[in-house]
Formats: C-alpha cells, sequence, structure tokens
C-alpha cells in the first residue's frame, strides 16, 4: 500500500515569492493536516482538511493557505515568502473519524533565499 | 492551550544501558503518540496510546500513559547503536473529537554510543 507522497521533496525560492506544496494521502484516507518543522520552533500544526473542509488551524499568519480536493489530495500555500518560512513541511494522512493513527509524508524541504 | 514537555533534549547512552523518557502534557487528551525521526528523514510512528494504562511494546522500546499524571513514557531496554534518532511524542489537542492536531513534544534526541 502505497504511503503519504508529497512533492516536490526539495524547492529554493526567493523572497516575496510564493509556493505550492503538495500531499497526497494514502489512498482511503481522507484528512489530511499539515506540520512545520524548524530547529528553533519545532514541529508546529499548520492545519487539517477533511472531505474539503479546515477543521482546524494552527496560529500561522494567512499567509499560509491550503486547500483539499475531491480526490482528497491536498495542497498548502505560502504567499509572499520570508526568510523564516524555510523549513521542512510534513504531511500527515489519516482515516476519519476517532483514535485513528497518522502517518507522514517524506516532507518538502523549502529553503528561502 | 495544551503544551506538551519531553525531556530530557538530549540522551547519550552506552549500549546495553536501559533509560527513559518523557513527556508531560498540559490538558486532557484521548490519544498519544511516539514517533521516531532519522536525520533528514520524515517521522515514523512507534506507538498510539488510547486510554489510561496502556502499554505497548516493541523490540526493545515500551511506552505507557498515564493519563491521570498527564505522562507517557518511552523505555528503552539494552539500546543499540540504531536506536540512534531523534525521538517525539505527540498529543492530540481535540479531546473527545474526531480531528487530528498534534501538539508534539520538543523530541529527544538520542546518541547511543559503542
Amino acid at each position: 500500500k502505497a504511503g503519504v507522497t508529497q512533492t516536490p521533496r526539495y524547492l529554493i525560492k526567493t523572497r516575496g515569492q510564493q509556493v505550492t506544496l503538495s500531499c497526497s494521502p494514502i489512498s482511503g484516507h481522507r484528512s489530511v493536516s499539515w506540520y512545520q518543522q524548524t530547529p528553533g520552533q519545532g514541529l508546529q500544526f499548520l492545519f487539517e482538511y477533511f472531505s474539503e473542509t479546515q477543521r482546524n488551524k494552527g496560529n500561522f499568519p494567512g499567509r499560509f493557505s491550503g486547500r483539499q480536493f475531491s480526490n482528497s489530495r491536498s495542497e498548502m500555500n505560502v504567499s509572499t515568502l520570508e526568510l523564516g518560512d524555510s523549513a521542512l513541511y510534513l504531511c500527515a494522512s489519516s482515516l476519519e473519524g476517532m483514535r485513528t493513527e497518522a502517518f507522514f509524508g517524506q516532507g518538502t524541504r523549502l529553503t528561502v533565499v | 492551550e495544551l503544551k506538551v514537555e519531553q525531556n530530557p533534549l538530549f540522551l547519550s547512552m552506552q549500549e546495553g544501558k536501559n533509560y527513559t523518557i518523557y513527556c508531560n502534557y498540559s490538558t486532557t487528551s484521548d490519544r498519544l503518540y511516539w514517533y521516531r525521526q532519522d536525520p533528514g528523514k520524515s517521522l515514523e510512528s512507534l506507538f498510539v496510546l488510547l486510554s489510561n494504562g496502556a502499554v505497548k511494546q516493541e523490540g526493545r522500546l515500551m511506552a505507557s500513559l498515564d493519563t491521570k499524571a498527564r505522562l507517557s513514557t518511552l523505555h528503552i531496554t539494552a539500546a543499540v547503536h540504531d536506536l540512534s534518532a531523534t525521538y517525539f511524542c505527540a498529543v492530540d489537542a481535540n479531546y473527545g473529537g474526531a480531528t487530528n492536531k498534534l501538539i508534539f513534544g520538543t523530541g529527544t534526541l538520542l546518541a547511543v554510543q559503542p
């Protein structure tokens, strides 16, 4: 069974640009969550999507947005990139309902220069 | 707001020794996870703990959960070099809910020395 797939794996962008990251969940999983990992702040929750609706949101500025498609694939967008946005962005998928385990993708390493 | 504290931050162990990583959280939750991360890699799920008193074991690792104390432990028995990695605990912030919002601890960098 295929795991969570994130594309691209690596990305270099310039300050002020915008970027879109993609996440394809495990087949049958309808919940997709996004996390940012940095050396300074650790792992932080960005948002969660379920059935094309945002169910949870973390404490990030509005420059960070996302969406989910009918096939459960999700995209995350960051506009007006800042140097501090450089991070590993991880996507996790899980089945709907309570007490379900989250499985993480390999992540997208974003570097803002 | 849920806060998750993990200690120690860094653990240098000798092969064959035992040690415990602690994970404390500040508000009620009914789901706690342990993950492993190797350098430059993603998170690998180790354990899911769903009830008070839950204990799970896999190889040299054993995790337990005390929801009343809001404490989970990850015990390492007879450490081997292959266990060197960063270990994270994560607590779901939506108690009783069906959503997934994990709050992670700071991580424990485990280095097992020969």
